[in-house]
């Protein structure tokens, strides 16, 4: 069975740091990887994801998140943080054998200014 | 632009009420589901349907069922509405295109907030 872990329910920064947000699955192949992000009232809209390739991707609003076989780690980051940018993140693990993604438990990203 | 449709965003019932959350999806995808979303717990899966007529149970299908009849529409009934069935509801679809990585892909509703007096 896939699962995810968010170890941080919030994550507090100011406007202009660097962000990373951490993912970590358990999953016992390669798995498929995302980054979803959700603002106030509103549906989960995907930042990124990953199914093969390259390790490093790049997400909308200059997001990106690496994958890491040997931490099964797949953290979200960016290298300045905006005010638009609070929100909560939720990280998902799926496969091609099943048509349902396991989602995390979210992160909540306060941004002070 | 808008693809996943949730018709209520905000609904206020009463216990005992049968309540319908209706949801569409314009992208002609094969698979829909329904989530719950409480604080701390994160967004836990009801039903799933992979066609019409066709549906699983998700992790917390309690006091919770569903109607696809048509490709494009998904329904989630409470029979009986409680108090404790106070949430967010989540609509997503995803497509069977591209093998098994299309269908990890779910595009949302806005979701539909649900509150029982």
């Amino acid at each position: 069975a896939q699962s995810v872990t968010q170890p941080d329910i919030h994550i507090t920064v100011s406007e202009g740091a660097s962000l990373e947000l951490r993912c970590n699955y358990s999953y016992g192949a390669t798995p498929y990887l995302f980054w979803y992000v959700q603002s106030p009232g509103q549906g989960l809209q995907l930042l990124l994801k990953y199914f093969s390739g390259d390790t490093l991707v790049q997400g909308i609003k200059g997001f990106e998140a690496e994958f890491k076989r040997s931490q099964s780690s797949f953290n979200l980051r960016k290298p300045s943080v905006h005010w638009s940018d609070a929100a909560e993140y939720f990280c998902a693990v799926g496969s091609g054998g099943s048509y349902i993604p396991t989602f995390g438990r979210g992160t909540s990203l306060i941004v002070h200014p | 632009d808008v693809k996943v449709t949730q018709s209520s965003r905000y609904l206020v019932k009463r216990t005992g009420e049968k309540v319908f959350l209706e949801c569409v999806q314009d992208m002609d995808h094969e698979n829909m589901f329904w989530y719950r979303q409480d604080p701390g717990l994160g967004l836990r899966l009801i039903y799933f349907s992979y066609d019409v007529k066709m549906k699983e149970k998700g992790d917390i299908p309690e006091g919770y069922s569903v109607s696809r009849e048509k490709k494009e529409r998904f329904s989630l009934i409470l029979e009986s509405a409680s108090t404790n069935q106070t949430s967010m509801y989540l609509c997503a679809s995803s497509h069977n295109k591209d093998g098994g990585s299309g269908a990890n892909v779910l595009t949302f509703g806005a979701g539909s907030r649900l509150t029982v007096l």
